[in-house]
């Protein structure tokens, strides 16, 4: 059974660090990546996608890595700012009409 | 990216009636639909998967008569909460997976449902 985990549960940083939000799973075997943003009381944002073929993903400030064969994914926030203060979720799905396997999320505040 | 409308945002109602709640794919088709279900400060617990045309599957635990979910057509499906008591009182979430798109799936706004 997948199990995903992403730990710590809470961060707080200073405005402007550069971060990485840590995210590991059980079962290698997987089809892809997903993180995710969700603000309080609200659904889900897609930030990135990772096939298991790729490597990273890139959006403006973040930076998304995979390496499937231990596991990892970790997503890099540079230049943290105040509206970066969510909670970040990661999922993975073991194939195309799969479901997604969804860690607890870390949730980020970024003080100014 | 693609667009997924969920409504109500919120609904209050008394215990014993139904509430149906809609989620719509609304620049793209998707042939399959998730529930999820979210508790405070807890992560998101899938319900069921919704598939065009056919019967929901549900999640060990989750009581399909209960949650009843309609796959219509490749933009709609509907999550009805039948009977609800306070303690079906949560956050329900709906995704799409984009059709021919390489497994993203998107995500609804969520429904918060309050049942006195």
């Amino acid at each position: 059974k997948q199990e995903v985990t992403q730990i710590p549960a809470a961060l707080s940083v200073p405005e402007g660090e550069n971060l990485v939000l840590n995210c590991s799973f059980t079962d290698s075997a997987i089809y892809n990546l997903q993180w995710f943003r969700q603000d309080p009381g609200k659904g889900l944002t897609s930030l990135l996608l990772i096939q298991s073929s790729q490597r990273e993903q890139t959006s403006g400030r973040l930076n998304a890595s995979l390496d499937k064969s231990s596991g990892r994914s970790t997503l890099y926030i540079a230049a943290s700012q105040p509206g970066d203060s969510a909670t970040y979720l990661c999922a993975v799905s073991t194939g195309a009409n799969s479901k997604l396997t969804f860690g607890k999320g870390i949730t980020l505040s970024v003080r100014p | 990216g693609a667009v997924v409308s969920q409504h109500p945002s919120r609904v209050i109602c008394k215990s014993g009636t139904s509430v149906k709640i809609e989620c719509r794919s609304l620049d793209f088709q998707a042939t399959t639909m998730f529930w999820y279900r979210q508790f405070p400060k807890q992560s998101l617990m899938l319900m069921a998967t919704s598939n065009e045309g056919s019967k929901a599957t549900y999640e060990q635990g989750v009581e399909k008569d209960k949650f009843l979910i309609n796959h219509a057509s490749l933009t709609l499906s509907t999550l009805t909460v039948t009977s609800a008591h306070p303690e079906d009182s949560s956050f329900y979430i709906c995704s799409a997976r984009h059709r021919g798109s390489s497994g993203e799936l998107f995500f609804g706004e969520g429904s918060r449902l309050t049942v006195l």
